[in-house]
């Protein structure tokens, strides 16, 4: 089994509808992040967690929110999807150091 | 606010050839860490390699090595020996160690070896 599993791993929305992603990790880590990829910008970070009782924004946040369930779940909501929402989202976790983040293997999702 | 560059949207060479990846940064911060992260068709993100900013010594593994130039805030991949299963997504990316640490990735490289 996969250290860190995202679903669903590919989705299909309409525009205003709400939809969560979620993401569990087996390796332990405290902190958890949701990054957003598209074309040509790279992963730009919209939340992070550093343990069960800490939230915080990314560069990018609006439009999102996040739930950390447990140490192992941290999940990304889209209260109202938008068409510019269309795009590969990553969980990922890390341990303290932070020196190196384990990846899902993304969510894409498409909003018509 | 940090900030990396990767000029090179787009990279091909042939099979066995040796490829480098450029990178610029910028920041104000001391003490961070940078990184070099492949993305291969499966989607899946996978570390290559990283270096410490306090290392003069560069990294290496493998075939992969890096060129990190401090006072230029640059930090170029190279792949020797290219092969087919190093085509993929490259992404740059830097982390500071005082404060909230993040990763902030650059937009990406992709290289394609061709046979």
């Amino acid at each position: 089994d996969a250290d860190v599993t995202q679903t669903p791993r590919n989705r299909i929305t309409k525009t205003g509808k709400r939809i969560m992603l979620e993401c569990s990790q087996t390796k332990g880590h405290d902190r958890m992040y949701w990054y957003r990829q598209d074309p040509g910008l790279g992963l730009r970070l919209i939340y992070y967690s550093f343990d069960v009782k800490d939230i915080n924004k990314g560069e990018i946040s609006d439009g999102y929110s996040v739930s950390r369930q447990a140490q192992a779940k941290f999940s990304l909501s889209l209260e109202s999807a938008i068409p510019n929402q269309t795009a590969l989202y990553f969980c990922a976790t890390s341990d303290r150091t932070g020196l190196e983040a384990f990846f899902g293997q993304g969510t894409r999702l498409t909003v018509v | 606010a940090q900030t990396v560059t990767q000029s090179q949207p787009e990279m091909s060479v042939q099979e066995a050839e040796t490829v480098t990846l450029s990178c610029t940064y910028d920041t104000s911060e001391n003490n961070y860490y940078l990184f070099w992260y492949k993305q291969p068709p499966s989607r899946q993100m996978i570390l290559v390699i990283r270096q410490e900013a306090y290392k003069q010594q560069n990294a290496t593994e493998n075939r992969f090595s890096v060129n990190f130039q401090k006072a230029a805030k640059s930090f170029s991949l190279k792949i020797s020996d290219s092969q087919l299963g190093d085509t993929a997504m490259y992404f740059c990316a830097f982390m500071k160690l005082q404060g909230a640490q993040k990763l902030v990735f650059g937009q990406g490289t992709r290289l394609t070896i061709n046979p």
